[in-house]
């Protein structure tokens, strides 16, 4: 059972380079999230979405886009990566607003 | 509105209990409560969905005051796999789960 699946799991960046994370899922959950977790701040949503093709902003939006064209993929992407995007990415999905199951993570470090 | 954890860090030896605390400024209309080891995803335990509820996970269990707006998760004999950050997360109504801060839980021998 795969699950929740990131793709990169690691990344170097260098400042104004753009770059796409991206998520996939096979368990047709409708609904999926991005999170960006920090030291101290727990988890933070940067963009979910409710279903194919709808995108809504969370807390933390600024300086990210995403897209979902297919059910099973939510992707997230950099346009102009700045040093404060340093940060670990955790993509989630779920069944409605139930439980969430988490991804393994994509660590981005940006210089 | 992030809702606050309390304590922020906290030691135990193996089988002493614990008690985490989520509290939050707006009404709540569901808890979850979620548990991520280090280096690891963050990993479901259990929801809450209503006022009085309570519920248990093995020897770990929590429960839910909806008229004070709080939540508390109660380890008990913790053994050293509990070890990790202990997440709640809270709706609000029609919104996304906006999860606490976390409490970081070091269970020792």
């Amino acid at each position: 059972n795969a699950g929740v699946t990131q793709t990169p799991k690691f990344r170097v960046l260098k400042t104004g380079q753009s770059m796409t994370l991206l998520c996939a899922q096979d368990m047709n959950h409708e609904y999926m999230y991005w999170y960006r977790q920090d030291p101290g701040m727990g988890l933070r949503l940067i963009h979910y979405s409710v279903g194919e093709g709808t995108t809504a902003k969370g807390e933390v939006p600024d300086g990210y886009n995403v897209s979902r064209l297919k059910k099973q993929n939510f992707l997230l992407g950099l346009e102009s990566a700045a040093p404060s995007q340093t940060s670990v990415y955790f993509c989630a999905s779920s069944s409605g607003p139930s439980p969430q199951h988490f991804g393994d993570g994509t660590r981005l470090s940006i210089l | 509105q992030q809702p606050v954890q309390s304590p922020q860090a906290v030691i135990l030896r193996e089988g002493e209990d614990a008690v985490i605390n989520c509290s939050s400024s707006k009404a709540l209309y569901s808890v979850h409560w979620y548990r991520q080891k280090h280096g690891e995803a963050p990993v479901f335990l259990m929801i809450l969905l209503k006022g009085g509820e309570q519920k248990g996970h093995d020897k770990i269990s929590a429960s839910f005051n909806e008229k004070k707006q709080q939540s508390s998760l109660y380890l008990t004999a913790s053994q050293l796999s509990y070890s990790g950050t202990y997440f709640c997360g809270i709706h609000s109504g029609n919104t996304p789960l906006v999860f606490g801060k976390g409490t970081r839980l070091s269970v020792i021998a």
